[in-house]
């Protein structure tokens, strides 16, 4: 089945740095990828849409200028969090939908447990 | 009012017991509902989807009631294996084409030996 494939999957940072996830489909075209963030007993909270080759769609409250999102090819999107604060320390997990396997066809990364000191 | 409310629980069965849950979605416009199973610390992972006709997966039954836009999931001979956090999920999309899903916070379920 379809593979999405995430890293790191846990870092920890110091505060005031930058930190880059991949999130790579493995074995079909992810022509768009979710950001999702999950607090410690909250739901999963989508941060934004990415679509390969434009710019991506923020949700409202989601600082674009803070979670940079890239999405150059069909097989990889990047979310780099930009000068983290503690208060950024979450579960980041990435979400790819192969259009092929219809609307079940959402596959999510293994996630990435961002801590920040 | 939030787009996709559940009972958080936790739900404490004893192995063997059935059990159920709900959820309630709020936009009328959505089209597809899955339930997920999220171990902790994981990523989550689909269940099933839900049909409007109901629908069986072995021990799983999820049922959708579009007019209360409510959803279920039954599990029934419950394992110890079944003790991890439900999702349900809905898909509304969105007429600027975003069409990513919004979880319910999960329904988490002890299964006791």
């Amino acid at each position: 089945g379809a593979v999405v494939s995430q890293h790191p999957s846990r870092v920890i940072c110091k505060s005031g740095t930058s930190v880059k996830i991949e999130c790579r489909s493995l074995d079909f075209q992810a022509t768009t990828m979710f950001w999702y963030r999950q607090f410690p007993k909250q739901s999963l909270m989508l941060m934004a849409t990415s679509n390969e080759g434009s710019k991506a769609t923020y949700e409202q409250g989601v600082e674009k200028d803070k979670f940079l999102i890239n999405h150059a090819s069909l097989t990889l999107s990047t979310l780099t969090v930009t000068s983290a604060h503690p208060e950024d320390s979450s579960f980041y997990i990435c979400s790819a939908r192969d259009r092929v396997a219809g609307a079940n066809g959402y596959t999510f990364g293994s996630g990435t447990r961002l801590t920040v000191v | 009012r939030k787009e996709v409310e559940q009972d958080p629980g936790p739900f404490n069965v004893p192995e063997g017991a059935t059990v159920a849950f709900n959820c309630t979605y709020s936009n009328s416009a959505s089209q597809s509902f899955f339930w997920y199973r999220q171990d902790c610390r994981k990523e989550p992972k689909l269940l099933m989807s839900v049909y409007s006709s109901g629908n069986e997966d072995g021990r799983f039954t999820a049922q959708l009631n579009r007019a209360s836009q409510y959803i279920s999931l039954l599990i029934r001979d419950s394992k110890l294996s079944d003790s991890a956090t439900y999702l349900c999920v809905v898909n509304s999309y969105s007429g600027g084409g975003a069409d990513g899903l919004t979880f319910g916070k999960g329904t988490h379920l002890i299964i006791q030996p």
